[in-house]
């Protein structure tokens, strides 16, 4: 599989700051870059995604921003609430086949 | 919509039994089904792409004959882990493809426990 590159590993941030976690890929195949968000015990859940001819996309408090010439994509959630205390996975695919997925980013927001 | 069904939850066996994981999409055909494992605080990794009616693609490292995958319909996907042992344990997630806006979705996870 192709390497998804994530970071940072763990993050903690205030209530009502802003959480972002970048990824970084090779593969210029990729056409479909997700964000997921996993509770501990459960599987994970589609949180927002990108296409590459969109350079930014919010949902919510949710936002993607993605760099296609560097190849990254980030995501950032805004006004981060002790909710979101979860581990998110940035992934990529190309056409139908399997998600590739980064090493996870433990978000814990602190009240 | 695009709703995946994972049973079971979780399961606890002995040594050198086999035990099978259901995945079933409920309101959407999967062609194409996609089996993860998951160790504690790690990532997912893919082990094997399951075809409708076809024989699954392994990834490489994960041993075809110990995790037997069958996708007889297009709703339903099971993985048959085959003579467990405890290095087996861990969390075992499916995914299938709804397509549109749903992209993949996932079922809930097994955790499986050999003892």
């Amino acid at each position: 599989q192709q390497q998804v590159k994530q970071s940072p590993q763990s993050l903690i941030v205030q209530k009502g700051g802003i959480s972002i976690i970048n990824c970084a890929y090779e593969n210029t195949a990729f056409d479909y870059f997700p964000w997921y968000q996993q509770f501990p015990g459960k599987g994970p859940a589609l949180l927002i995604a990108i296409r590459p001819d969109v350079s930014e996309k919010k949902e919510g408090r949710f936002t993607i921003s993605f760099n296609k010439s560097a190849k990254q994509f980030s995501l950032h959630i805004m006004d981060s609430q002790p909710g979101d205390s979860a581990t998110y996975f940035c992934a990529a695919s190309t056409g139908r086949r399997a998600l590739t997925f980064g090493s996870g980013t433990r978000l814990q927001v602190q009240p | 919509g695009a709703v995946v069904s994972q049973h079971p939850s979780w399961v606890i066996c002995k040594s050198g039994t086999s035990v099978k994981i259901e995945c079933r999409s409920l309101d959407f055909q999967a062609t194409t089904m996609f089996w993860y494992r998951q160790f504690p605080k790690q990532s997912l990794m893919l082990m094997a792409t399951s075809n409708e009616g076809s024989k699954a693609t392994y990834e490489q490292g994960v041993e075809k004959d110990k995790f037997l995958i069958n996708h007889a319909s297009l709703t339903l996907s099971t993985l048959t882990v085959t003579s467990a042992h405890p290095e087996d344990s861990s969390f075992y997630i499916c995914s299938a493809r709804a397509g549109g806006a749903w992209g993949y979705t996932f079922g809930s996870g097994t955790r499986l426990t050999v003892v």
